[in-house]
């Protein structure tokens, strides 16, 4: 997975409940994003970083909002999870010297709110 | 729980075939693509990319055709394995706009 890591993998919260996902890469890419995954819609945007402290908003980004205080971390927080948030979500980096377009996938979290 | 290749078209295929995927873009500024690997349970992977200044790109087993007049992008796999079964989709960008525009995917299922 290209040193990127999830952290969790899996977890179960309750609506109304604020929730971080983290993402770490030890790849020194410049670019990162957070995305989900739901069955018919494919992979869709939801906040992205180009660089620390640096960052915007994607095609479904209402309800998370994001964090990069260091270059090798990027926070997903959902400020009080609802049902339709239940997704499986995908940290991706880009922008390594000599490979900028590439993009490269953690192994994703599976989010369930109940 | 719930699979990411429901809902995607099917390509079923017997192993040792060779197996090709299309997906059609909309930007004809686009001019570096990328086709994607997913496994159930795993995250996209990066399987072979191709700019638009070229027209073909192989691999090991893979080969991406690029037709810039149609818009149309394919993977071939040669000898198609089990191990092949996945949902494969299709990105592009613009630019060097390091935000790309994905496809819904193709579900590959490889019978032995």
């Amino acid at each position: 997975d290209a040193g990127i890591t999830q952290s969790p993998r899996h977890k179960v919260t309750e609506t109304g409940t604020p929730v971080t996902l983290r993402c770490h890469q030890t790849e020194n890419h410049r670019y990162m994003y957070w995305y989900r995954q739901d069955p018919g819609h494919g992979l869709r945007l939801i906040h992205y970083s180009y660089g620390v402290k640096d960052t915007d908003k994607g095609e479904v980004s209402d309800g998370y909002s994001v964090s990069r205080s260091k270059t090798e971390d990027f926070l997903l927080t959902l400020e009080s999870a609802t049902s339709s948030q239940t997704s499986v979500y995908f940290c991706a980096i880009s922008g390594g010297a000599g490979l900028e377009d590439e993009q490269y996938f953690g192994p994703g979290t599976r989010l369930t709110v109940t | 729980g719930e699979s990411v290749g429901l809902h995607l078209p099917t390509l079923s295929v017997q192993e040792g075939d060779n197996s090709i995927i299309n997906c059609a873009y909309s930007n004809s500024a686009s001019d570096y693509f990328i086709w994607y690997k997913q496994e159930s349970g795993k995250g996209p992977q990066f399987i072979i990319d191709i700019r638009s200044n070229m027209d073909k790109r192989q691999g090991q087993r893979v080969t991406v055709l690029l037709n810039k007049t149609v818009k149309h992008l394919s993977l071939q796999i040669a000898a198609t394995q089990p191990g092949d079964s996945a949902v494969y989709f299709c990105a592009e960008t613009t630019g060097g706009s390091y935000i790309p525009t994905f496809g819904r995917g193709t579900s590959l299922i490889v019978h032995p």
